[in-house]
């Protein structure tokens, strides 16, 4: 059974860094074409992909939040890090990672973690 | 990046009723849409990939189609289960685009 799920602060207060983990099993990020993303969804339920590491550790971000991410795994410990400087309250939302699996050419998130609902307030 | 947009934003019906949902990418991305289910309170979940492809242990009556920019995913004879929000998402290239969704409400 595959299983993720995601952990890291409530709560933040604007300029602060958020470091969210996402712990997994059932796979290994080792595995020649898998990949671990992070998603994100507003108050207004706006779904935003923000980042994905590759087995391979290759990376991608999202355009328009690419200077404040940073992705990172631990293989050994399957987890996955995402980092993301100076937070405001627009970056209030529920904060979710998913496998991308992939079949032939294509490619899809399945299955997701349970969310993790993060605050940026004063 | 690639805008898909998602259309219509809510729509109310009855159980046994058909609905449609529609989206269009901005730009040509073949077949590589997947569409997601949300139900209140929990995370998305696939329901089809590479525009067509039904997810395993997910019933007949749901269906899509599309190709090129033009994208549709179909509910017959709606269960009490699909009230649900549902969004599509291009896997053509990074970085990934989500639709803003689809509330399906009685």
């Amino acid at each position: 059974q595959i299983t993720l799920k995601e952990s890291g602060p409530a709560l933040l207060e604007p300029t602060q860094t958020l470091t969210l983990t996402c712990s997994f099993s059932g796979f290994s990020l080792s595995t020649n074409g898998l990949a671990v993303g992070w998603i994100r969804q507003s108050p207004e339920k706006a779904l935003e992909w923000l980042a994905l590491i590759y087995w391979d550790d290759d990376k991608r971000y999202s355009s328009s939040l690419k200077n404040r991410l940073t992705i990172t795994k631990d293989t050994s410990k399957n987890q996955v890090v995402l980092t993301m400087t100076s937070v405001d309250p627009t970056d209030s939302g529920t904060y979710y990672c998913a496998r991308r699996s992939w079949g032939g050419l294509d490619t899809w998130f399945e299955p997701w973690g349970q969310g993790l609902l993060v605050t940026v307030a004063s | 990046d690639i805008q898909m947009t998602q259309s219509p934003s809510s729509l109310s019906a009855s159980i046994g009723d058909t609905i449609t949902i529609t989206c269009r990418a901005s730009q040509i991305i073949d077949t590589y849409v997947n569409w997601y289910k949300q139900e209140p309170g929990k995370a998305p979940r696939l329901l089809i990939y590479g525009a067509s492809r039904l997810q395993g242990g997910d019933p007949s009556r749901i269906s899509a189609s599309g190709s090129g920019t033009d994208f549709t995913l179909t509910i017959s004879s709606l269960q009490s289960e699909d009230f649900a929000s549902y969004y599509c998402q291009q896997s053509y290239k990074t970085p990934y685009t989500f639709g803003h969704g689809t509330k399906v409400e009685i």
